[in-house]
């Protein structure tokens, strides 16, 4: 069946602008986990939710970062006013359900580049 | 708290040796561990995956870990390295209760002919 799909695969921003990244989860999976791999960072959690509710948003770097799920399906990330140091790879993950023992799928990433 | 520590940023094994990545873990509570390999602009794809039951756990092409409680670890292992191998492999923990995965930093494999 299709994966956790991502889009854009790349973006390139001016610092400032705002940006919205896109996740496709599997299909009738009701948790969806966004991360964030950068250089010298590894990779690090940013939020968490189950169906459109996010009871975990401790990861997420500042105000200028949110992020909405909507139909317990598509999750949107929005970057406000980029900066330099929000360039990453963005990773998108979905499991069947938020319990501990349920692997994670994950989306190819989208490649944020803010010049 | 949680934390992974893999061991070896890089490590290079010639094609047919042995391959073993090390993992250890830091955890209040009885762990979930995972091995995920991300190959070039590629997403992370599961290699194992310990939950409960037998600490021997086998894996896709191969790879297989164990989980040694006494030693806090989950170091993977392939006994033949192949070329295809050659990919970053990151060790992840997440402990009952928790939302999300505490990644290590990652291992980058290369495999020499």
């Amino acid at each position: 069946g299709a994966g956790v799909s991502q889009s854009p695969s790349n973006k390139v921003t001016e610092k400032g602008k705002d940006v919205e990244l896109r996740c496709d989860p599997i299909s009738g999976h009701t948790a969806l986990y966004w991360y964030r791999q950068s250089l010298g960072q590894g990779l690090e959690f940013l939020i968490y939710f189950q169906g459109n509710s996010a009871p975990d948003k401790s990861g997420l770097p500042s105000d200028r970062f949110s992020a909405e799920r909507t139909g317990g399906s598509v999750s949107t990330l929005t970057i406000q006013r980029t900066q330099q140091e929000d360039s990453a790879v963005y990773l998108c993950a979905s499991s069947l359900g938020g319990t501990s023992r349920y692997e994670q799928y994950f989306g190819p990433g989208t490649r944020l580049t803010v010049t | 708290a949680q934390s992974v520590t893999q061991l070896g940023s890089h490590v290079s094994v010639s094609e047919g040796a042995l391959v073993l990545l090390r993992c250890n873990y830091s955890s209040s509570v009885p762990p979930y561990l995972f091995w995920y390999v991300q190959y070039p602009n590629q997403g992370l794809q599961l290699l194992l995956k310990y939950t409960t039951g037998a600490t021997l756990v086998k894996g896709i092409n191969g790879f297989e870990a164990e989980f040694k409680k006494s030693e806090t670890s989950f170091h993977l292992t392939k006994p033949s390295a192949h070329m295809s191998d050659a990919a970053e492999y990151f060790c992840a923990v997440r402990s009952t209760g928790a939302n999300n995965l505490f990644f290590g930093t990652g291992t980058r494999l290369t495999v020499i002919p």
